[in-house]
């Protein structure tokens, strides 16, 4: 595996379901992002972590959980949701999060709440 | 509000033309600047990156950056119908509590037609 990676590609989930997005870089980085891109809407960002810590929440619903185990993974758990939470959640990485340092994208999850 | 401003477009232009996209932003203290693009379906993937006033070029694209009127531009020479996708402008700050957060216009939709 290359770059970066997230698991699964689409999740249709009900308002009830609990459910988890994984995402996993490969590019030696310490930094991991969470980004929502919604319809008509700019790619919003939601939560940073820098070497494990998180270092940003943008103001994010508490039915968005997210977990960075170490460096290379981040996880975004989900329960509850509203279908306005259907979007494309995005994952990035970067060498850290203290510089100006490029971003990098994974393929993102199509989430579809129902 | 921090706020990145791009033109929504549709932008089109024929194969070979050069096509220039724009963006403006409105923090002062805006350091860096990025240019993605994302295919329809896809997620935004780096194409550029500019920190200094003046010219950065790389292969057919070219980034401009002026400081002084909050504006940085995309130019796409010798444009192919593949070019076609939308671009995405975003900043970020430099250090501080920044955290690397990147703050995404809308994106402007590029079309190159045969």
């Amino acid at each position: 595996e290359t770059g970066v990676t997230q698991t699964p590609r689409h999740l249709v989930m009900g308002m009830t379901n609990k459910k988890s997005l994984k995402c996993e870089q490969h590019l030696g980085h310490n930094a991991m992002y969470w980004y929502k891109q919604s319809a008509k809407k700019p790619l919003e960002l939601m939560f940073v972590y820098n070497f494990k810590e998180q270092t940003e929440n943008n103001s994010v619903p508490s039915r968005f959980s997210p977990e960075c185990p170490n460096s290379s993974h981040l996880f975004l758990h989900l329960h509850t949701l509203q279908p306005e939470d259907s979007a494309l959640y995005l994952c990035a990485s970067s060498q850290d999060a203290t510089g100006t340092y490029e971003q990098y994208f994974g393929p993102g999850t199509r989430l579809t709440v129902t | 509000q921090k706020e990145v401003e791009q033109n929504s477009g549709p932008l089109s232009v024929p194969e070979g033309a050069i096509a220039s996209l724009n963006c403006t932003y409105s923090d002062r203290v805006s350091q860096s600047f990025f240019w993605y693009r994302q295919y329809s379906g896809k997620s935004p993937e780096l194409i550029m990156s500019i920190y200094s006033n003046g010219d950065k070029e790389d292969g057919r694209f070219t980034a401009q950056l002026n400081k002084a009127s909050q504006y940085v531009s995309l130019l796409i020479r010798d444009s192919q119908p593949s070019d076609s996708a939308t671009y995405l402008c975003a900043d970020q700050l430099a250090g501080g509590t920044s955290y690397g957060k990147l703050t995404f216009g809308q994106g402007t939709i590029l079309t190159v037609h045969p």
